[in-house]
């Protein structure tokens, strides 16, 4: 069975700081894909980073980045620079060889001006 | 979000009535999904499609039907609302295995079962 663990419910962070939201997941499946969302609070889903298991390289997109441990099964969400706007619930997920996604609880980020 | 239509986006029903919830999506992606967002949680999978006429079930099936006719079309039925459905539904598309890294979710559809 897979599961996508999310420790912290809510984090808070200073204006232009960066932050970490950690995620840990646990597959048997060799070949998996790791997605962070983020949900604001009109509720629509925006994706925001993607890495395979097999990729070498830690995923970057602009402010975001992947922080990939394959061996602890970790895939922390780091942004960078925070702005007001990136307050909002983010989701990690994960994705096996059977297609399925697979939801973490989310955390609820404060970003503080 | 591009691609993928639901309707309705909000909907009052009353227990016992039936419904459906659609989905559409014009990128001709074999995989389609549907999820449930209680308030403060994550998605939980209902049930999920990888083509047409397959289906099977998610986490949380009970109480809702599916079928998949055409690529295009997913469509979510509620047999006999209960209150404990009350909550947020989002449709999700996609290629199949990991040659599509992103997923496209439609914009959510908000049911409050009285």
């Amino acid at each position: 069975a897979q599961k996508i663990t999310q420790t912290q419910p809510g984090m808070f962070v200073q204006e232009k700081e960066a932050v970490t939201l950690d995620c840990t997941y646990d597959t048997s499946d060799p070949s998996y894909g790791l997605f962070w969302y983020k949900q604001p609070s009109s509720g629509e889903m925006i994706f925001l980073i993607y890495q395979g298991s097999y990729d070498q390289q830690n995923a970057t997109e602009g402010r975001y980045s992947l922080n990939f441990q394959k061996a602890r099964k970790s895939a922390n969400l780091v942004i960078s620079a925070s702005q007001l706007g990136d307050s909002a619930m983010y989701f990690c997920a994960m994705r096996t060889s059977g297609s399925r996604l697979t939801f973490g609880e989310g955390t609820q980020l404060t970003v503080n001006p | 979000n591009a691609g993928v239509t639901q309707t309705p986006k909000f909907q009052v029903l009353k227990t016992g009535q039936s419904m459906t919830l659609q989905c559409a999506q014009d990128m001709n992606h074999e995989y389609m999904s549907w999820y449930r967002q209680d308030p403060g949680m994550g998605l939980r999978l209902i049930h999920y499609s990888v083509g047409a006429g397959i289906t099977d079930q998610g986490e949380v099936p009970n109480g809702y039907n599916v079928s998949r006719s055409t690529t295009e079309d997913f469509p979510l039925r509620l047999l006999s609302a209960a209150p404990s459905q009350t909550s947020v539904y989002f449709c999700a598309s996609s290629r199949t295995g990991f040659s599509g890294n992103t997923i496209y979710f439609g914009e959510g559809s908000w049911l409050t079962v009285v």
